[in-house]
């Protein structure tokens, strides 16, 4: 079964700090990988998706992350921090038959950002 | 579109009752998950319907859950009796299309706070 582990559950950056948040996989198959962000208060949202072709991939709000496959690795970065990156991120990745597919999620990172 | 609409947002209520939290995903949508957030487990899959049958339900944690989608537009979380162990956030969330998760992205509702007493 395909599962996500994300390393440190709160993160402390300062402004303007490169940020780094780590994800490696469990998969038998080619993963299908995802990060997503949660604000206080609200629901998750799609920051970036890893499926086939370019290993770096970018998404919302300065983030990109890069899939390694030797390393089973798909860590989330962005070169400087912003105070509105504060959030919870969650990596993520499918399983299932296609048709019959689910998101499994890690247990998350709290990113907090110093002035 | 409205998105996904969860409702109440807010549930308080007190062990042994009855709670039912609802979902209406995003016209269209024919995947319907529901998710369950506790600080100490992170987010679990709960259940999952793909055109309103359920496909998956071995995250359901006991008996005392269940869900159901009569329709396309429209989905429900009953938790009886409810315990103090069940307060978490409550998250459903849609997706559409036939391309599968890798292609079409997950819309999340914005959860339901619930407070077991």
């Amino acid at each position: 079964a395909q599962s996500v582990t994300q390393l440190g559950s709160h993160v402390s950056v300062s402004e303007g700090a490169l940020v780094l948040l780590r994800c490696n996989y469990s998969s038998s198959v080619p993963p299908y990988l995802f990060w997503y962000v949660q604000y206080p208060n609200q629901g998750l949202q799609l920051l970036l998706k890893y499926t086939t072709g370019a290993t770096l991939v970018k998404g919302i709000n300065g983030f990109e992350a890069e899939f390694k496959k030797s390393e089973t690795s798909f860590h989330l970065t962005k070169p400087s921090a912003h105070m509105s990156d504060a959030a919870e991120y969650f990596c993520a990745v499918i399983s299932g038959d296609f048709g019959n597919e689910k998101l499994t999620f890690g247990t998350g990172t709290r990113l907090t950002i110093i002035p | 579109d409205a998105g996904v609409i969860q409702s109440p947002r807010h549930e308080v209520t007190e062990m042994g009752q009855e709670v039912t939290l609802r979902c209406k995903p995003i016209s269209g949508h024919n995947s319907l998950f529901w998710y369950r957030q506790t600080m100490m487990r992170g987010l679990e899959l709960l259940i999952y319907f793909n055109n309103n049958v359920p496909i998956d339900d071995s995250g359901m944690p006991e008996d005392r859950f269940s869900a159901k989608m009569p329709n396309a537009s429209f989905s429900t979380l009953k938790i009886q009796p409810s315990e103090p162990r069940d307060s978490a956030v409550y998250f459903c969330a849609s997706s559409g299309g036939d391309r599968g998760l890798a292609n079409e992205k997950l819309f999340f509702g914005s959860g339901t706070q619930l407070s077991v007493l």
